[in-house]
Parts: C-alpha cells; sequence; structure tokens
C-alpha cells in the first residue's frame, strides 16, 4: 500500500520568508512518481511538480525548489522570498509506476499562510 | 487549451435524492479521474477510465455510486439515494497515458475545480 505523510498541518509566515514543506512517502514499488499540488481558496488543484523516482537530481523552478532524498522516503518543496499570493494548501501525492497503478494517492495538505 | 470543466460547481439536495455531475476532460486526454476531498482531507480515488473502460474503483465506491464515460469523452458521477456522508467535493482529473520503454511518459493529472455537493 501506497502512503503520504505531511506531518505540518498550518504554516504561518511573514512576506519574504523562505519556507519548507515537508513530505515523507511510503510505497513498495521500485519505481514510482512523486507529486506536489497547490489548491487556492477557489479550490482547483493545481499542478506542480512531477519526479521520477530513479531520478533524484534536485529542482529548482523560479521561486521553488524540490528536494528529493530516496534514502529517507522524503519530497520536500521550499519556497524561496515567500509571497501573499502563495497562500494555499499544499498537497504531496505518489503514483506507481505501471498503467493499473496511476491514481494518485494525497497526502493530508498544508496549509501555508504568507502575511503580508 | 482549455482545461478540465466540471459541473455543476456547487449542489445542494435533501438526504435520498440521486444527484449527477459532469466532468469535460482536457480534449486529447485518455485518462479520466474521479477522486474525492472532505474538508481538512487530501483527495482519495474513487474510480478511473481509460477511453471509455472503467478500469479500477475503490472501495469507497458503494453500490449508490456510478461513473460512465460513454464514447471516451466526458464521464458522469451519479449518486443514488444520497446520504450526509455524502458530502465532500468531487473533483476530476484527466491525463494522457502513454507507456514509453515501459513506463508512463507522462500521465500528469489536471484537475478541473470540482463539484462541491450538500446533502441535508
Amino acid at each position: 500500500a501506497q502512503k503520504v505523510t505531511q506531518a505540518q498541518t498550518e504554516i504561518s509566515v511573514v512576506e519574504k520568508e523562505d519556507v519548507t514543506l515537508d513530505c515523507v512517502y511510503e510505497t513498495r514499488d521500485t519505481t514510482y512518481y512523486l507529486f506536489w499540488y497547490k489548491q487556492p481558496p477557489s479550490g482547483e488543484l493545481v499542478f506542480l511538480i512531477r519526479r521520477n523516482s530513479f531520478d533524484e537530481q534536485n529542482e529548482i523552478s523560479g521561486r521553488y525548489s524540490w528536494n528529493f532524498q530516496k534514502s529517507t522516503s522524503s519530497f520536500n518543496f521550499t519556497i524561496t522570498a515567500s509571497q501573499v499570493v502563495d497562500s494555499a494548501v499544499y498537497f504531496c501525492a505518489l503514483s506507481g509506476n505501471t498503467g493499473a497503478n496511476s491514481k494518485l494517492t494525497f497526502g493530508k495538505g498544508i496549509t501555508l499562510s504568507v502575511r503580508p | 487549451d482549455t482545461g478540465v470543466s466540471q459541473d455543476p460547481r456547487h449542489k445542494i439536495t435533501k438526504r435520498g435524492q440521486n444527484v449527477t455531475f459532469r466532468c469535460d476532460p482536457i480534449s486529447e486526454h485518455n485518462r479520466l479521474y474521479w477522486y474525492r476531498q472532505t474538508l481538512g482531507q487530501g483527495p482519495e480515488f474513487l474510480t478511473y477510465f481509460q477511453n471509455e473502460a472503467q478500469l479500477e474503483k475503490s472501495r469507497l465506491l458503494s453500490d449508490r455510486f456510478s461513473a460512465e464515460r460513454p464514447k471516451g469523452s466526458f464521464s458522469t458521477l451519479e449518486i443514488q439515494r444520497t446520504e450526509q456522508g455524502d458530502s465532500a467535493m468531487y473533483l476530476c482529473a484527466s491525463s494522457f497515458f502513454l507507456l514509453t520503454r515501459g513506463y508512463p511518459a507522462k500521465n500528469i493529472q489536471y484537475f478541473g475545480a470540482g463539484t462541491r455537493l450538500s446533502v441535508l
């Protein structure tokens, strides 16, 4: 069975602070995919990133960066110089590597509030 | 390029009534997924289609729930004899699934805005 744990439930920061959102996962698959989605107050889940388990290279996209560590089963997400528009619920998710195991297993989400 | 659209956005119904939701995926996507999200939780998988074939159903999908994707395009999710416990956000996602060298080359799921169901 697959499981995603987001131990942080709510984080509040002041604008321009850096913030890291933690994600720990469990899976028996040797190849799998990890995702981050953002859910703003409007409700629509917005795709941010997909990483393959066989590619541990960290990734940076603008103010966003992701740290994938297979040894600790973690896929953490850092927002640098946070902005008010970053306020949302952030979900980490996991899927398998086969056609039959493509559904997403989500964590419970982390509510990020960025104050001006 | 239009995204995934869901209709209605909100539905209020009385316990025992039947409701139907519609999802229109991104046009070239061959897979369509349904998820349910309750307050303070992450989305939970319900079922998915590849083209018109329903390939998997979760244990969450009781006999009162039925989903169809008759022509491999839009999908409907029907809940019969609604119960208060059915109150949730119902999310639809679509993806283009393609195996390349045995691995899903893409299969990024893009979500609609959801249908919020309230059962009174």
